[in-house]
């Protein structure tokens, strides 16, 4: 099975940088994927890690390691537009695919 | 291209009735997820295509949960005498995936909105 903690909720102030963690227990493990979703939206995705190490994708970075079974996205010069929910989601083993999500952190940026 | 798309983007029933949701995913995109997502929660799988074949369905998924992708273009979901709990939003997306590798970024619909009374 699979199984993909976040943090609930996150508080940061415009113009900072926030972390958001994923920790996760999966069968199989092939990478990580984050999405973000603004309230009433639809999820949007935002990167992808297949190896260790950090992806670089303009304000948002997003990072892997394998052997700690741990990820994170990193946002930098926070907007308030930012504000929204962050999803981590992984692909299932074998050659049929499940993505599941995690359990979301909802992030909110204060001015 | 015009994205994902869902119809309708709103469905209120009662308990008891059939519901049929349509996705449109992008035209050159072979993979089609759906996924049944409630408040404050991630997306939960349903199920999958492959072009047209279904290829696998949650466990959580029950007997009257039925989806179809005829022709591997827009596919359906219908919900068979539908029961309060079922209120949630129902979520599509595609991918182009090349052979079986994995699905990590999708593109999604808007959304259907079910509440059932």
């Amino acid at each position: 099975g699979q199984s993909l903690e976040q943090p609930s909720e996150v508080t940061a102030v415009e113009g900072a940088i926030v972390q958001i963690n994923c920790t996760y227990q999966t069968s199989g493990f092939y990478g990580l994927s984050w999405y973000q979703q603004h309230d009433g939206g639809a999820p949007t995705f935002l990167s992808y890690n297949a190896l260790d190490g950090l992806e670089e994708t303009g304000r948002f970075s997003s990072f892997l390691s394998r052997s700690d079974s741990y990820g994170y996205l990193l946002l930098q010069e926070l907007q308030m537009k930012d504000s929204a929910s962050y999803f981590c989601a992984a692909p299932g083993s074998g050659g049929y695919q499940k993505v599941t999500f995690g359990t979301g952190t909802k992030l909110q940026v204060i001015p | 291209d015009t994205g994902v798309s869902q119809d309708p983007r709103h469905k209120i029933t009662k308990r008891g009735q059939n519901v049929t949701f349509r996705c449109d995913p992008i035209s050159e995109h072979n993979r089609l997820y759906w996924y049944r997502q409630t408040l404050g929660q991630g997306p939960e799988f349903l199920t999958y295509f492959q072009n047209e074949a279904q290829l696998e369905k949650s466990r959580l998924l029950s007997d009257r949960f039925s989806a179809e992708r005829p022709k591997g273009s827009f596919s359906t979901l219908e919900i068979q005498r539908t029961e309060q709990g079922d209120s949630a939003m129902y979520l599509c997306a595609s991918s182009l995936i090349v052979g079986l590798a994995f699905g990590y970024e999708q593109y999604f619909g808007p959304g259907t909105r079910l509440t059932v009374t």
